[in-house]
C-alpha cells in the first residue's frame, strides 16, 4: 500500500492494557505526527518528529509514549488509558518541517478504552 | 497558542448551490491556511490551500480568501455536487521551534441534497 498506512484500524482496550499503534509511510517523508480526532472536537497535534527527534510533545499525558526508530515508522505505546482517550488517532507525514509543506495523513485507529 | 474558530458546524444545499465556510483565527503570525475534506471512514485530504501573501486561490470549482487584517479566510464551493458531501477542517499554520504546527477548526459538516 502506498501513503501513509496505520495498524491496527481498530482497537478496543481495557483501563490496565498496554497496547502500540503503528504508522508507517510510504512517501520519503522525514516528519512525522500524531494527531487525536475526538467528536465534535478539532484534531489536536500530540506529538512532532522530524528525523526520528521528538521536536513538539503538545501536553500530552504520559501514558501515551512515542516512538520513532527511523523516518518511516511511527508508534504510540498506550498505557493505563482512561475512557476519555477514546477517539481515532490520526498518524501524519510530511516532506520536512517547512510551514507550506502538506501532511499527508493515515487511515486512523479507532481505539476504545474500557 | 493559536485558536482557530469554524462555522458552520453543519451546512446543507442543494445540488448545484454553492457552499461557503468561514475560519478566524487568533494568531497574526500564521502564514499558511490550508483546507482538509475528510469523507466518512475515511482520511482527511489536502484540498487547497493558501499562504499569508496571497488573498485568493481557486482551483477549479473551490476556492480560499484571506483576509489578513480581519483574520479571517473562507472556503467557496460552487455547483455543489453530492459528492462534496464530508467534513470540511480548516487549519492554521504557525513556524514553531517544533516546525510546522497545524491548529485545526472544529469541522463542518456539508451535505448536498439531491
Amino acid at each position: 500500500e502506498t501513503g501513509v498506512t496505520q495498524t491496527p484500524r481498530h482497537l478496543v482496550m481495557g483501563m490496565t492494557n498496554k497496547k502500540s499503534l503503528k504508522c508507517e509511510q510510504h512517501l520519503g517523508h522525514n516528519a512525522m505526527y500524531w494527531y487525536k480526532q475526538s467528536a465534535k472536537k478539532p484534531l489536536e497535534l500530540m506529538f512532532v518528529y522530524s528525523l526520528e527527534e521528538r521536536v513538539e510533545n503538545n501536553s500530552v499525558p504520559s501514558r501515551f509514549s512515542p516512538e520513532c526508530p527511523n523516518s518511516s515508522h511511527l508508534f504510540l505505546h498506550l498505557h493505563t488509558l482512561q475512557p476519555e482517550d477514546s477517539a481515532l488517532y490520526l498518524c501524519a507525514s510530511s516532506y520536512g518541517l517547512a510551514v507550506y509543506n502538506e501532511q499527508f495523513f493515515g487511515p486512523g485507529t479507532r481505539l476504545t478504552v474500557l | 497558542g493559536e485558536n482557530v474558530e469554524q462555522h458552520p458546524s453543519t451546512l446543507s444545499v442543494q445540488e448545484g448551490d454553492s457552499a461557503v465556510i468561514k475560519c478566524t483565527y487568533s494568531d497574526s503570525a500564521s502564514n499558511y491556511f490550508p483546507w482538509y475534506k475528510q469523507e466518512l471512514g475515511k482520511r482527511p485530504q489536502l484540498i487547497i490551500d493558501i499562504r499569508s501573501n496571497v488573498g485568493e486561490k481557486k482551483d477549479q470549482r473551490i476556492a480560499v480568501t484571506l483576509n489578513k487584517t480581519a483574520k479571517h479566510f473562507s472556503l467557496h464551493i460552487t455547483e455543489t455536487q453530492p459528492e462534496d458531501s464530508a467534513v470540511y477542517f480548516c487549519a492554521a499554520s504557525i513556524l514553531t521551534g517544533g516546525g510546522n504546527k497545524l491548529t485545526f477548526g472544529t469541522g463542518t459538516q456539508l451535505k448536498v441534497e439531491l
